[in-house]
């Protein structure tokens, strides 16, 4: 079965500094994997996702993530914060794109971004 | 065009009260997934539907929960009766089986009390 697990339910970064967020997952095939950023009272909304080809992949607002098949992480960054990104994130891993396939989703990463 | 829609927004109830959430997916989704959100435990998939049909209930925590699908265009969450630890907010998520890009669309969540 496929899991996903965050490292640091809480990151700070100052405004304009590297965003780092870790996610590593399992899975018995190559998944697809997601990124889903949350503002406060908001559903969730994807930032981007690797499905197959080039393991970097970019996204909104800025933010690209690498599949790394060998460490099994599919790691977020953004090269320099803005206070608009202080929200949750949450990785995510699908077996695939059918629609038998189901989403697991990571415990989620609250990312802080101090003025 | 209209996103996913659930309701109630917001629900107070008393401990022992039959409780239902609703949702109705993006017009020409075919899979629907409701997850459970809570500080302690993140997001947890309760339940999916592949074309109206569960596909995998093994996330609904009891005999309690209960979910139906009775058209492609509306599904129900009843939790009967509920429990202050039922407190949580509680999303729907929709996804497309053509052109299906393995991105799923989240209602704005509903967030039950228990009391």
């Amino acid at each position: 079965a496929q899991s996903v697990t965050q490292l640091g339910s809480h990151v700070s970064v100052s405004e304009g500094a590297l965003v780092l967020l870790r996610c590593n997952y399992s899975s018995s095939v190559p998944p697809y994997l997601f990124w889903y950023v949350q503002y406060p009272n908001q559903g969730l909304q994807l930032l981007l996702k690797y499905t197959t080809g080039a393991t970097l992949v970019k996204g909104i607002n800025g933010f690209e993530a690498e599949f790394k098949k060998s460490e099994t992480s599919f790691h977020l960054t953004k090269p320099s914060a803005h206070m608009s990104d202080a929200a949750e994130y949450f990785c995510a891993v699908s077996l695939g794109e059918t629609s038998y396939d189901k989403v697991i989703f990571g415990p989620g990463t609250s990312l802080s971004v101090i003025p | 065009d209209a996103g996913v829609i659930q309701s109630p927004r917001h629900e107070v109830t008393e401990m022992g009260q039959e409780v239902t959430l609703r949702c109705k997916p993006i017009s020409g989704h075919n899979s629907l997934f409701w997850y459970r959100q809570t500080m302690m435990r993140g997001l947890e998939l309760l339940i999916y539907f592949n074309n109206n049909v569960p596909i995998d209930d093994s996330g609904m925590p009891e005999d309690r929960f209960s979910a139906k699908m009775p058209n492609a265009s509306f599904s129900t969450l009843k939790i009967q009766p509920s429990e202050p630890r039922d407190s949580a907010v509680y999303f729907c998520a929709s996804r497309p089986s053509l052109g299906n890009t393995g991105e799923l669309f989240f209602g704005e969540g509903s967030r039950l009390t228990v009391l």
